[in-house]
């Protein structure tokens, strides 16, 4: 199966700073697909197709990749952002995710 | 507005069976493959069954092959999932979703706890 490994475990970033989250696959993947939940509720879709922002996702929030090395970017980071971040693959079975990155603010 | 609404978790010993449901509305949902998905207390996510439009297609991770059934009932937009022979770690939150290449409206999830 295709391991996605994210990073950082957890981040800290104030109000206005800029964030990227890595994910790497073992093996090359087509598309990232990105989830945010947030402490007691359930995943959203929040990027799709490695760049495609979901139903109102602010574009803050971008996407990009290709192969084994995708990113979320968060342009400017707002109180409302903060989350838990997990990345998603489906081009080869079995989907799998990547272990999540929490996004604290300051 | 897409809803999927989970039902039918709760507490149950090591070695019993659970079934889940998951009732949606708001889309076609003859026209969609759909998927269950967990999550661990304090864990990551974690794919569980999939399911194609028919039902005549079904796909599981090793974690729970050949315990856990995945159905569905189109004239009832319902999906189910069949757990069997549970273990303390199919403990988790049990979330259905609407699967599109990407998992793309989740339920709230319900909650399974296996112990004595």
């Amino acid at each position: 199966e295709t391991v996605l490994t994210q990073s950082p475990t957890t981040t800290a970033a104030s109000p206005g700073e800029k964030v990227t989250i890595t994910c790497r696959a073992s093996s090359s993947v087509s598309y990232m697909h990105w989830y945010q939940q947030k402490s007691g509720a359930s995943p959203k879709l929040w990027i799709y197709d490695t760049s495609k922002l979901a139903s109102g996702v602010p574009n803050r929030f971008s996407g990009s990749g290709s192969g084994t090395s995708y990113s979320l970017i968060i342009s400017s980071i707002e109180t409302e952002d903060a989350a838990t971040y997990y990345c998603q693959q489906k081009s080869s079975d079995p989907p799998t995710f990547g272990a999540g990155t929490k996004l604290e603010l300051k | 507005e897409v809803q999927l609404v989970e039902s039918g978790g709760g507490l149950v010993q090591p070695g019993r069976s659970l079934k889940l449901s998951c009732a949606a509305s708001g889309f076609t949902f003859s026209n969609y493959y759909m998927a269950w998905v967990r999550q661990a207390p304090k864990k990551g996510l974690e794919w569980v069954a999939t399911i194609s439009t028919s039902g005549s297609r079904t796909y599981y991770p090793d974690s729970v092959k050949g315990r856990f059934t995945i159905s569905r009932d189109n004239a009832k937009s319902s999906l189910y999932l069949q757990m069997n022979s549970l273990k303390s770690e199919d403990t988790a939150t049990y979330y259905c979703a609407r699967l599109r290449g990407c998992f793309d409206y989740w339920g709230q999830g319900v909650m399974v706890t296996v112990s004595s």
